[in-house]
């Protein structure tokens, strides 16, 4: 069963304002990672946060982690019509070399 | 950007038949990942490898082989293909360690299975 889920499914906004995905894991994290996919196209990494920190800013990105309620909030302020991806959360549950992906979010930013 | 290459980007096959999917990397990473990504379910791990020979499954692992003879390649076995592993297959790499770090990935394999 997938580790993470991204809320909600798609997200449809226009440019110049902010989208908020947010994601719920199941057990303990080391740490959580937010993950841009383009169409057709590999995922990149955006930003990592770990257990002990709450909030991780990276240019436009702002990543939020609550453990005691198991979730993670990505902001993107200013949307881009370049921001039109699937944004994906990925936990790295307890002592474990291996990286959980959840469902993803598909935002689209109209121009 | 991270050196994956994975091939062959696209196959068509008929169910049965063996496929054999290879990543290579230049970077000399430890960790070597292979992921799966369909509809609905987002990207589930297969198999990885933390190091020469070294090779453990992930959560989708059943009709699927792996071997990693070499760090910079790791190659994922279909031994009967079916209509069912039909999916968009990822590589991705990780410089690793005890705790999951940031993963880099290739491009992407689209198999057929008919």
């Amino acid at each position: 069963s997938q580790q993470g889920e991204e809320d909600p499914q798609a997200l449809s906004i226009q440019e110049g304002e902010n989208a908020t995905m947010n994601c719920s894991y199941k057990t303990s994290i080391n740490n959580l990672q937010w993950y841009r996919q383009n169409s057709g196209r590999g995922l990149v990494h955006l930003i990592l946060i770990r257990s002990n920190e709450r909030e991780k800013h990276s240019g436009r990105l702002r990543v939020t982690l609550d453990t005691s309620k198991k979730s993670s909030s990505l902001l993107i302020t200013a949307s881009r019509a370049a921001d039109t991806a699937s944004y994906f959360c990925a936990t790295g549950p307890g002592n474990t070399d291996k990286l959980i992906f959840g469902t993803g979010t598909r935002l689209q930013v109209f121009p | 950007d991270a050196g994956i290459t994975q091939s062959p980007r696209h196959k068509v096959t008929e169910t049965g038949t063996p496929v054999t999917l290879r990543c290579h990397q230049t970077e000399n990473h430890r960790y070597m990942y292979w992921y799966r990504q369909d509809p609905g379910h987002g990207l589930r791990l297969i198999h990885y490898s933390y190091g020469v020979k070294d090779t453990d499954k992930g959560e989708v692992s059943d009709g699927y082989s792996v071997s990693r003879s070499k760090t910079e390649d790791f190659l994922l076995t279909l031994e009967s293909a079916t209509s069912s592993q039909t999916s968009v297959y990822f590589c991705a790499i990780s410089e690793g360690g005890t705790i999951a770090g940031e993963l880099f990935f290739g491009e992407g394999s689209r198999l057929t299975v008919l």
